[in-house]
């Protein structure tokens, strides 16, 4: 099986456009949530999707969203970007939903803003 | 305040040697997580846990409900273990909380 695959996985953007990533999870996986990744901050969750819905939602502004389509991709948006959104952004997929269920790592977009 | 502690921060260790890494957490949970991150950014999850113990290997993870505390353990450590390890839980409010990581350096 392949695994989640993220694109694309390098992106620089400055400060104030609005970036888009997209994550592809492991085939029959319903579920995908993303994580923020910063040295300062750690690893902090963002949102989890599952079957085109959100499901959960982390302690971020209103600029980040996102969506599921009904393959179970998922992209998430950033709008008005700041410098402080530079970040390695993880997706993660699992059967089920979070939590509970095992979940499989994509190997992550790292966005740079200038 | 973090939901999430770990220990060490940091930790090298020589070949062969036995390894504890420590997580304590605040909040209820369901689940907790002990995740590996390789220089690069790709991360693997190692166990998921809700009670008990758990072993892959050379691996083995405990978790102690009561305590709100949990380990992860290596036995015989090689330099390809070399790595961060990330304790995550789920639980209150439907969201993981993390550790900072515990940087392992394992020396030949």
């Amino acid at each position: 099986k392949a695994g989640v695959t993220q694109t694309p996985r390098y992106l620089i953007k400055t400060r104030g456009q609005q970036v888009t990533l997209s994550c592809s999870p492991i085939s029959g996986h319903r579920s995908v949530s993303w994580y923020q990744q910063t040295p300062g901050q750690g690893l902090q969750f963002l949102f989890e999707y599952f079957s085109e819905t959100q499901r959960n939602k982390g302690n971020f502004p209103g600029r980040f969203s996102g969506r599921q389509f009904s393959n179970s991709r998922s992209e998430m948006n950033v709008s008005t970007l700041e410098l402080g959104d530079s970040a390695l952004y993880l997706c993660a997929s699992s059967t089920a939903g979070t939590g509970g269920w095992e979940q499989y790592f994509g190997p992550g977009t790292r966005l740079t803003v200038t | 305040k973090n939901e999430v502690e770990q220990s060490p921060q940091n930790l090298t260790a020589q070949e062969g040697e036995f390894i504890t890494i420590n997580c304590s957490y605040s909040v209820g949970i369901s689940a907790l997580h002990w995740l590996q991150q390789h220089p690069g950014g790709g991360i693997v999850s190692l166990f998921m846990l809700s009670s008990g113990k758990k072993k892959h290997g050379r691996l083995i993870a405990t978790i102690n409900i009561q305590e709100k505390h949990s380990s992860l353990h290596i036995t015989a450590s090689h330099p390809r273990d070399s790595a961060v390890y990330i304790c995550a839980v789920y639980g209150y409010g439907n969201q993981f909380y993390f550790g900072t990581g515990t940087s392992l350096t394992v020396i030949p």
